[in-house]
């Protein structure tokens, strides 16, 4: 079974632009939740899909945004980078149920630089 | 707000020394996942713990939930070059559903 896949795995973009990252979760996962990554910050949860629904996020500002699609793929946005935002940005999958109960799979990961 | 606190932040231990990294929350949790993270790498999950005073064992690894459910250890016996990597240890609270609350992380280096 293919693991959990990120596009793209690098991304440089600069301040005021927008990205969108993408996260396909492991054939049958119906839960998908991103996680920013920082060496200051460590791994913080942004928000987490279910059957296209957002279930609980993060402490992130409105910039930061998700959709899930209803083959299970996610995607997320973030508008008007910032320094800041330069991060790894991680999403895992799970099977159906609470994902706080479950084993979660990562993705490799969108190294995101922002000029 | 919740977090779990984990320490130390950095450990250096030669080759055969013993490792513990310990998670401390203010409040009761849920439950508690361990992940491990290889340099340049993902995390990996390890093992979940649920029950008060839980005691979970993978080979050199012993996992402990504490009995009030606010702290929890891991314990290498025997590091080898192997273990390097980041430990971090994810907390659910009860009010809190589909979200986990990862700690800061324990950085394990291993002198051969």
């Amino acid at each position: 079974k293919a693991g959990v896949t990120q596009t793209p795995r690098y991304l440089i973009k600069t301040r005021g632009q927008q990205v969108t990252l993408s996260c396909s979760p492991i054939s049958g996962h119906r839960s998908v939740s991103w996680y920013q990554q920082t060496p200051g910050q460590g791994l913080q949860f942004l928000f987490e899909y279910f059957s296209e629904t957002q279930r609980n996020k993060g402490n992130f500002p409105g910039r930061f945004s998700g959709r899930q699609f209803s083959n299970s793929r996610s995607e997320m946005n973030v508008s008007t980078l910032e320094l800041g935002d330069s991060a790894l940005y991680l999403c895992a999958s799970s099977l159906d149920g609470d994902p706080s109960y479950n084993e979660q799979f990562f993705g490799p990961g969108t190294r995101l630089t922002v000029l | 707000g919740q977090q779990v606190m984990q320490i130390p932040q950095y450990q250096h231990v030669q080759e055969g020394e013993d490792f513990t990294t310990y998670c401390n929350s203010s409040t009761t949790l849920s439950n508690i996942q361990w992940y491990k993270q290889r340099p340049g790498g993902h995390p990996v999950f390890l093992i979940q713990l649920v029950k008060s005073g839980e005691v979970k064992k993978q080979k050199r690894l012993t996992f402990q939930f504490g009995e009030a459910k606010k702290n929890s250890s891991l314990h290498i016996t025997a590091t080898q070059t192997t273990d390097v990597g980041t430990y971090f240890c994810a907390g659910v609270w009860m009010d809190s559903s589909y979200k986990l609350i990862f700690g800061s992380g324990t950085r394990l280096l291993v002198r051969p």
